[in-house]
């Protein structure tokens, strides 16, 4: 079973409205949390990274928050645009030696 | 700051041969990460390397292998290829690889094996 779970496995939005994809992990001992975008065929492309004590990050129109008692986490993504068209991976990291574990992903796709 | 550089970009083998990926990660990073992404499998990690040394190793064969070198570039090296092979292989470095640090990937190298 997957460390990582992520949902829903793909989303369809209009542009300019809001989304929010969900992170439930079950990794131990837990070290940081990441949400990587990755545009088809290329490499990822790291959004935010939170610790243990934070429990929101911003990046722009993306906000991620982290529930650490629950193992949650989510992506809000604000007013989407065309380019926000990509997966969105949640990575946790266990331990000391950075050893990352990955969600399979979710697929958005922002429509005109 | 230049990027991680990730060469070739797109490879095409046959079944059999093998093949050597290389990894330039950004400068003054010592960690260097392989992962392998398919469509069925999504990223899996492949092995990390530190300071020329082999860290951490994920689950797969002895066919996959790699080195680092003393100025951090990594190869990548797999043998006897098979047609599941196929995918797309992407590098990530980071300054100490420990955790809290940014890993930045690099654009992959798309692998098909025909």
């Amino acid at each position: 079973k997957n460390q990582v779970e992520q949902s829903p496995q793909s989303l369809i939005i209009l542009e300019g409205k809001n989304c929010t994809l969900q992170c439930n992990y079950t990794v131990s001992p837990f070290s940081n949390l990441r949400w990587y975008k990755q545009d088809t065929g290329r490499g990822p492309v790291s959004l935010t990274i939170m610790t243990f004590s934070e429990n929101t990050k911003s990046n722009g129109r993306y906000t991620a928050t982290l529930d650490a008692d629950t193992k949650q986490s989510s992506l809000h993504i604000t007013a989407s645009q065309l380019s926000d068209s990509a997966s969105y991976i949640c990575v946790v990291s266990a331990g000391n030696n950075n050893d990352m574990r990955f969600g399979a992903g979710t697929r958005l796709t922002v429509k005109p | 700051k230049a990027g991680v550089t990730q060469t070739p970009r797109y490879l095409i083998k046959t079944r059999g041969q093998q093949v050597t990926l290389s990894c330039s990660p950004i400068s003054g990073h010592r960690s260097v990460s392989w992962y392998q992404q398919t469509p069925g499998q999504g990223l899996q990690f492949l092995f990390e390397y530190f300071s020329e040394t082999q860290r951490n190793k994920g689950n797969f064969p002895g066919r996959f292998s790699g080195r680092q070198f003393s100025n951090s570039r990594s190869e990548m090296n797999v043998s006897t290829l098979e047609l599941g092979d196929s995918a797309l292989y992407l590098c990530a470095s980071s300054a100490r690889g420990r955790t809290n640090t940014e890993a930045f990937f690099g654009q992959g190298t798309r692998l098909t094996v025909v």
